[in-house]
């Protein structure tokens, strides 16, 4: 079956780094993505990866291993507007996403 | 630019009856999907088309029905509601059908079926 795995939810800082994994087991592998959910909104992207190795893009990187079948989202410098949750799609043999059930991000002062 | 719209934000609805939650996006997308999130669940795909005129089957498409008349919107139908239904209903739309690419989404209509 298909299976897409990250923490229900995540607590840190105010000014510090979080990573939140996310591990898949999918028939097929077109890329990983990542997205943002505030509560009550919709999804909004963040990241997509394809290849092996970390992207970066401000505060915000992503890292895939397909050998692994990992991806991680890095956040640092953390803001409060950070506190939201954080979704893991991989995109699979029909190009159709798989999601996972999202990890909740608090964030503390 | 408004992106992609859905209507209504939330409704009520009996058991039984049906309802269509609208969607219309102005990016002229090809590729346009229904997906229903559920707590302590991810997205989960309803029914996708990939291009005006074509419609698929998701993961759970049972008590679902779609049409694509045009390239801007993609309404999805509940013929006879039941409570499990109960949701928070996202369209989403992307460039390209099959292939990887970043997904759009509405605000939402948060449904309630009692």
């Amino acid at each position: 079956g298909q299976n897409i795995d990250q923490p229900t939810e995540m607590t840190a800082t105010e000014g510090a780094i979080v990573q939140i994994n996310c591990t898949y087991q999918t028939s097929g592998f077109n890329g990983l993505f990542w997205y943002q959910q505030h509560a009550g909104e919709a999804p909004t992207f963040l990241s997509y990866n394809v290849l092996d190795g970390l992207e970066e893009k401000g505060r915000f990187s992503s890292f895939l291993s397909r050998s692994k079948g990992y991806s991680y989202l890095l956040l640092k410098e953390l803001q409060m507007k950070d506190s939201a949750s954080y979704l893991c799609a991989v995109s699979g043999s029909n190009y159709q996403l798989i999601w996972g059930a999202g990890t909740k991000l608090i964030i503390k002062p | 630019t408004a992106g992609i719209t859905q209507a209504p934000t939330s409704q009520i609805l009996a058991a039984g009856r049906s309802m269509t939650l609208r969607c219309t996006q102005d990016m002229r997308h090809n590729a346009m999907y229904w997906y229903r999130q559920d707590l302590g669940l991810g997205l989960r795909l309803i029914h996708y088309s990939n291009t005006a005129g074509t419609t698929g089957k998701g993961e759970v498409p049972d008590g679902y029905s779609v049409s694509r008349a045009n390239t801007d919107d993609f309404p999805l139908t509940l013929a006879s509601a039941v409570p499990s239904q109960t949701s928070v209903y996202f369209c989403a739309s992307s460039k390209l059908a099959g292939a990887a690419n970043e997904q759009f989404f509405g605000p939402g209509t948060r449904l309630t079926v009692l």
